[in-house]
């Protein structure tokens, strides 16, 4: 069965002190690895997709990375704005690659 | 472009009741998704349908239903309401194609009382 783990649960960054969010998976034939944002009490909003090993984005303070077991999402120099919750989720073969399995997401807050 | 709209936000029911959750699609997108969103589990996948056809099924209980218009807007309906069926519910849409990203509306929150 599809597995996706977020680590940390939760994590608290002062402004401008950097650090990274790990999303292990265990999956059949992975098709896509997408990080999404979430604000309280609002849909996730979409960040990265990944479709290979290897691969890596960038948009603003945040870059994705994605290896065989793993996808990193580095936030550089964080902003008080920054302040979300991270989620990771997988496509595999299992679900045709239409279903998306989440983590349960990595809770961040960046304070002055 | 106009994202995905759902409606309504918000929605109060009682056990037993049954309650009926729209999703209006990103023009051009023929896939949408429905999630169940609660604190104690996550994002889990309700079912997908494109074109008209339910092509993946998460799951859920056959309480849980849906269906896609063929202006590729979807409803989704919830018979026998439970308690435990409060949640945050999510719509997604894509253009269809497996792995493509799925973008997600602002959500439907339904509490059971």
């Amino acid at each position: 069965e599809d597995q996706v783990t977020q680590s940390p649960e939760a994590l608290r960054l002062q402004e401008g002190e950097s650090s990274s969010l790990n999303c292990s998976y265990t999956v059949s034939g992975l098709r896509g690895l997408f990080w999404y944002r979430q604000d309280p009490g609002k849909g996730p909003e979409f960040l990265f997709t990944l479709y290979s090993a290897g691969e890596e984005k960038e948009k603003e303070r945040l870059k994705a990375t994605l290896t065989k077991k793993e996808s990193f999402l580095h936030i550089t120099a964080p902003k008080p704005e920054d302040s979300a919750t991270y989620l990771c989720a997988v496509t595999g073969d299992s679900n045709s690659g239409y279903a998306l399995n989440f983590g349960k997401g990595t809770s961040l807050l960046v304070t002055p | 472009k106009a994202g995905v709209t759902q409606t309504p936000r918000y929605l109060i029911k009682t056990r037993g009741q049954q309650v009926t959750l729209s999703c209006s699609p990103i023009s051009g997108h023929r896939s949408v998704s429905w999630y169940q969103q609660t604190p104690g589990q996550g994002l889990q996948f309700l079912f997908e349908y494109f074109s008209e056809t339910q092509r993946n099924k998460g799951n859920f209980p056959g309480r849980f239903s849906g269906r896609q218009f063929s202006n590729s807007r979807s409803e989704m309906n919830v018979s026998t309401l439970e308690l435990g069926d409060s949640a945050l519910y999510l719509c997604a849409s894509s253009y269809g194609q497996a792995q493509e990203t799925q973008y997600f509306g602002p959500g439907t929150r339904l509490l059971v009382l």
